[in-house]
């Protein structure tokens, strides 16, 4: 059974770079047909895709967030990892991270189908 | 951008009835690339339905989705008690943008 499970702190200064690890069990990160995702959810409100990343590097991000965003992938860890600069107030959120299905023969990134539990991110002094 | 607008945003029902919720696409949405997922309270969200009518493994037939284009629905057949949770469309066709949510609470 695929499992996500996100890491990193849970309190963040403003204007610094906040960064999270999501460690995959249960499967292999480099499946030619998974993707892998981040999503937040700020407190009381809805889901907000971040960016996703396959296995070979290819990534692509929300154009709202593109310019503060970078998604990586360690396959020797199986794991990817957000790295989100200059947050503020408004990045406050649960992360979650999750697999998403490849459509390696038309590369189309599809539904994401394993989530992991989340993890609340505060930005605060 | 495709902006997702979900309809009502809340549903008050009681068991057994049958919901309907909607999910309106500013552009069409190719391919029907639409997912439905349902969140309750403390935890992450739940595949429930993709590419528009296909349903997720595991996931019980009274939950159906049907549409394309820029008009989508999903439909619970007969509300369960754990069905009472927060619902949320996608589109996967052109980037990836999530619909602002219909929660359906016990009437």
């Amino acid at each position: 059974q695929l499992q996500l499970q996100e890491s990193g702190p849970g309190l963040v200064k403003p204007s610094v770079t906040l960064s999270l690890t999501c460690t995959v069990s249960g499967g292999s990160i480099t499946s030619s047909s998974y993707y892998w995702g981040w999503i937040r959810q700020p407190p009381g409100k809805g889901l907000e895709w971040i960016g996703s990343i396959y296995y070979s590097g290819s990534t692509y991000f929300n154009p709202s967030l593109k310019s503060r965003v970078a998604i990586s992938v360690d396959t020797s860890k199986n794991h990817f990892s957000l790295r989100l600069s200059s947050v503020t107030a408004a990045d406050t959120a649960v992360y979650y991270c999750a697999k998403g299905a490849f459509d390696y023969v038309w590369g189309n990134y599809r539904y994401l189908d394993y989530w992991g539990q989340g993890t609340l991110v505060t930005v605060s002094s | 951008e495709i902006v997702l607008t979900q309809s009502p945003a809340t549903l008050s029902l009681s068991p057994g009835e049958r919901a309907t919720l909607s999910c309106g696409a500013s552009q069409s949405v190719s391919s029907r690339n639409l997912a439905w997922y349902q969140q309750k309270p403390g935890l992450a969200p739940r595949l429930l339905i993709y590419d528009a009518s296909r349903r997720a493994t595991g996931i019980p037939d009274r939950f159906s989705g049907s549409g394309s284009g820029t008009d989508f629905s999903l439909t619970i057949s007969r509300l369960e008690p754990e069905d009472f949770a927060v619902y949320y469309c996608q589109q996967y066709g052109s980037s990836q943008t999530f619909g602002q949510g219909t929660r359906v609470e016990i009437k």
